[in-house]
């Protein structure tokens, strides 16, 4: 496909359960960067990959966040044991270098997040 | 720590008129200005930028312009039709980082027909 694609698009999980929430970037981005999205509030970065490597993890809130990236591609994020408060949008984005000049972050359709 | 307000929060206008959001930010090193549109159900979608090296610019029926003496930024859009209806987010930079942006909160504009 030409954009950020997610999945899925919702999940609904119990507290104390892990999840894995997947992004597919646009071929060829370099850069791919994960950000969250709370009810009615602006994005909060989280992870920020070039390649496969994660220079900038400082927005993970906790250690139960986690990301990798494989392939110079797919990503994943996984939150372990979750709790109430890790419901939100949880939204992808990638562009082309990340480096040497700010360029464009296309954004995906985000993964909605409900902890019950 | 880094920090963007955006005003208003809600913002309601008849079809045809302009609709105006501003941005202020506190990293004086900042030095990119994009702003998102984001639909219901959709991820944020890039509608225009500004560097700055630039005081204003325009696309059609919007413009941004950028004040950094005051360090603030401002979405204008002209004739507004109501498929502008969605959630405008502003962003800055941190420093001179070429990849982290902080958001702003969010505009909710509604255009009546």
């Amino acid at each position: 496909g030409a954009g950020v694609s997610q999945s899925p698009s919702n999940k609904v999980t119990e507290k104390g359960k892990d999840v894995e929430l997947r992004c597919d970037p646009i071929s060829g981005h370099t850069a791919l960067y994960w950000y969250r999205q709370r009810l009615g509030q602006g994005l909060e970065f989280l992870i920020y990959f070039q390649g496969n490597s994660a220079p900038d993890k400082s927005g993970l809130p906790s250690d139960r966040f986690s990301a990798e990236r494989t392939g110079e591609s797919v990503s994943t994020l996984t939150i372990q044991r979750t709790q109430q408060e890790d419901s939100a949008v949880y939204l992808c984005a990638s562009s082309l270098v990340g480096t040497g000049g700010t360029d464009t972050q296309y954004f995906g359709p985000g993964t909605r997040l409900t902890v019950l | 720590g880094e920090n963007v307000e955006q005003h208003p929060s809600t913002l309601s206008v008849q079809e045809g008129d302009s609709a105006v959001i501003k941005c202020t930010y506190s990293d004086s090193a900042s030095n990119y200005f994009p702003w998102y549109k984001q639909e219901l159900g959709k991820g944020p979608q890039l509608i225009i930028d500004i560097r700055s090296n630039v005081g204003e610019k325009k696309d059609q029926r919007i413009a941004v312009t950028l004040n950094k003496t005051a360090k603030h930024f401002s979405l204008h859009i002209t004739e507004t039709q109501p498929e502008d209806s969605a959630v405008y987010f502003c962003a800055a930079s941190i420093g001179d980082s070429s990849y982290k942006l902080i958001f702003g909160s969010g505009t909710r504009l509604l255009v009546r027909p």
